[in-house]
């Protein structure tokens, strides 16, 4: 069974603090891996689509990583509104369905 | 371009109703697929629907059913409501396989 564990559940920054959130995933046949971000009572929003190794992915103070066993989500210098939740989604080559990790859910303070 | 757009935003029933969610997909989009997001959790798929036929059924009980109409949009139909149900119903309209685009989502409040 496809598996998708995100990693911290909540995590407190001060603003211009940098850090990371990790996806970890067990499926077989990877073929992309999704980032969305989603605020308080909004669908999720698409952020980026990786698909192999070694791929990484940049949008403003956001990047994405890929390796074989997990994803990362660093957020550089990170400002007040990039307050959300963090989901992850895995799509594999065995299902149309894309399978959800329960989101991490970041707070800046200014 | 108008993106997915879902009705109606909120609503309160009570349990033992009926309810019925409705979704229009970005338009040439033709695969619609359904999620409960319970507050705190990732979203749970509960249907996927491509072209009118069904492609997917998550683990959701029978009291849960969907359709997809000939232009795309598509109705997620809740029997004999629990309190259980209450939840936040999102829709995701896609091209192809990949790219999903979710609309804002129906809360639904069972009481």
């Amino acid at each position: 069974e496809d598996q998708v564990t995100q990693s911290p559940e909540a995590l407190r920054l001060q603003e211009g603090e940098s850090s990371s959130l990790n996806c970890s995933y067990t499926v077989s046949g990877l073929r992309g891996l999704f980032w969305y971000r989603q605020d308080p009572g909004k669908g999720p929003e698409f952020l980026f689509t990786l698909y192999s190794a070694g791929e990484e992915k940049e949008k403003e103070r956001l990047k994405a990583t890929l390796t074989k066993k997990e994803s990362f989500l660093h957020i550089t210098a990170p400002k007040p509104e990039d307050s959300a939740t963090y989901l992850c989604a895995v799509h594999t080559g065995g299902s149309y369905i894309p399978t959800f990790g329960r989101g991490t859910s970041l707070i800046v303070h200014p | 371009d108008a993106g997915v757009t879902q009705s109606p935003t909120h609503l309160i029933k009570t349990r033992g109703q009926q309810v019925t969610l409705r979704c229009s997909p970005i338009s040439g989009h033709k695969s619609v697929s359904w999620y409960q997001q319970v507050l705190g959790q990732g979203p749970q798929f509960i249907f996927q629907y491509y072209e009118k036929e069904e492609r997917g059924r998550g683990n959701f009980p029978d009291r849960f059913s969907a359709r997809q109409f000939p232009n795309y949009s598509s109705e997620l139909n809740v029997n004999a409501l629990l309190l259980g149900d209450s939840a936040l119903y999102l829709c995701a309209s896609s091209l192809d396989s990949y790219g999903y685009t979710f609309g804002s989502g129906t809360r639904l409040t069972v009481v």
